[in-house]
C-alpha cells in the first residue's frame, strides 16, 4: 500500500534557524506532492506543490521543496524561520493517474522559539 | 470569494446514531473530497465526488456515504456510529480533482 512518512513529528527552532522536514513516500510511478500547512486555529493551506518540470519548487512564505525522484522524497525547506512559522506541516501525495485522493504523513508540528 | 465552508463546526452524538455534514465548494470548483483526519494523525481519504458520482473511495465501510447536489455541494452521511468514528471530518473542493483547497472541518464527537 501507498504510503508517506514523515521523519520528525516534533521540531523546535530558534527564529532565524534553518529549517528541514523530511517526506518520504511509497510508490514507484508518476507522483505529485504537495505540502501543506495548519496554522493555529486556522484550516489546511496548501504551502507548495511539484507536478512536473524543475524539482526545485517555490512556494509561498519563503518556503521551498526538493523532488529527489531516486530517493522518493520531497523536502521542505526555508532558510531562515520566523516565529509566525509556527504551525503543523503536512507532506501529501497524490499517485497515479487516475487516482485522485491525497495520501496524508502523520504531520509535523514546528514550535519556533521567539 | 468565498472559501470551502461546512457545516456544523462541532457536532456531539451518541452511539448508533446517524450523521449528516455538509460541505459548500469554493467558486468554480467542481469536485469534492471527505477526508476523516484522528487526532495526531494526517487526513485519510474517505471518497471524492465529481458530477454527482463517487468517483474514488477510500478504505472506509459502507456505514459512510455521500452525496453531491447539482449545485456541486455535498454532505457526508454516517450511520451507526462508532466512538472510533470521533474526528475531524475535513471536506476538500478542486477544479476536475487537481489541486485541493480545504475548509476548517466538522469535529465530530460520539459518546
Amino acid at each position: 500500500a501507498q504510503s508517506v512518512s514523515q521523519h520528525n513529528h516534533h521540531v523546535i527552532l530558534s527564529e532565524a534557524a534553518s529549517l528541514e522536514l523530511g517526506c518520504n513516500y511509497s510508490y514507484g510511478g508518476t507522483v505529485n506532492l504537495f505540502w501543506y500547512v495548519q496554522y493555529p486555529g486556522q484550516h489546511l493551506q496548501l504551502l507548495l506543490k511539484y507536478f512536473s518540470g524543475d524539482p526545485l519548487v517555490k512556494g509561498i512564505k519563503g518556503f521551498e521543496a526538493e523532488f529527489i525522484k531516486s530517493k522518493f522524497s520531497f523536502n521542505l525547506r526555508k532558510p531562515s524561520v520566523q516565529w509566525s512559522d509556527t504551525a503543523e506541516y503536512f507532506c501529501a501525495v497524490n499517485a497515479g493517474d487516475s487516482n485522485y485522493q491525497l495520501i496524508w504523513g502523520a504531520g509535523t508540528k514546528l514550535i519556533i522559539k521567539p | 470569494d468565498a472559501g470551502v465552508t461546512q457545516s456544523p463546526t462541532h457536532l456531539i452524538k451518541t452511539r448508533g446514531q446517524q450523521v449528516t455534514l455538509r460541505c459548500s465548494p469554493k467558486s468554480g470548483h467542481d469536485t469534492v473530497s471527505w477526508y476523516q483526519q484522528a487526532l495526531g494523525q494526517g487526513p485519510q481519504f474517505i471518497f471524492q465526488y465529481y458530477e454527482e458520482e463517487e468517483r474514488q473511495r477510500g478504505n472506509f465501510p459502507d456505514r459512510f456515504s455521500g452525496h453531491q447536489f447539482p449545485n456541486y455541494s455535498s454532505e457526508l452521511n454516517v450511520n451507526a456510529l462508532l466512538l472510533g468514528d470521533s474526528a475531524l471530518y475535513l471536506c476538500a473542493s478542486s477544479f476536475q480533482g487537481n489541486i485541493q483547497y480545504f475548509g476548517a472541518g466538522t469535529r465530530l464527537s460520539v459518546l
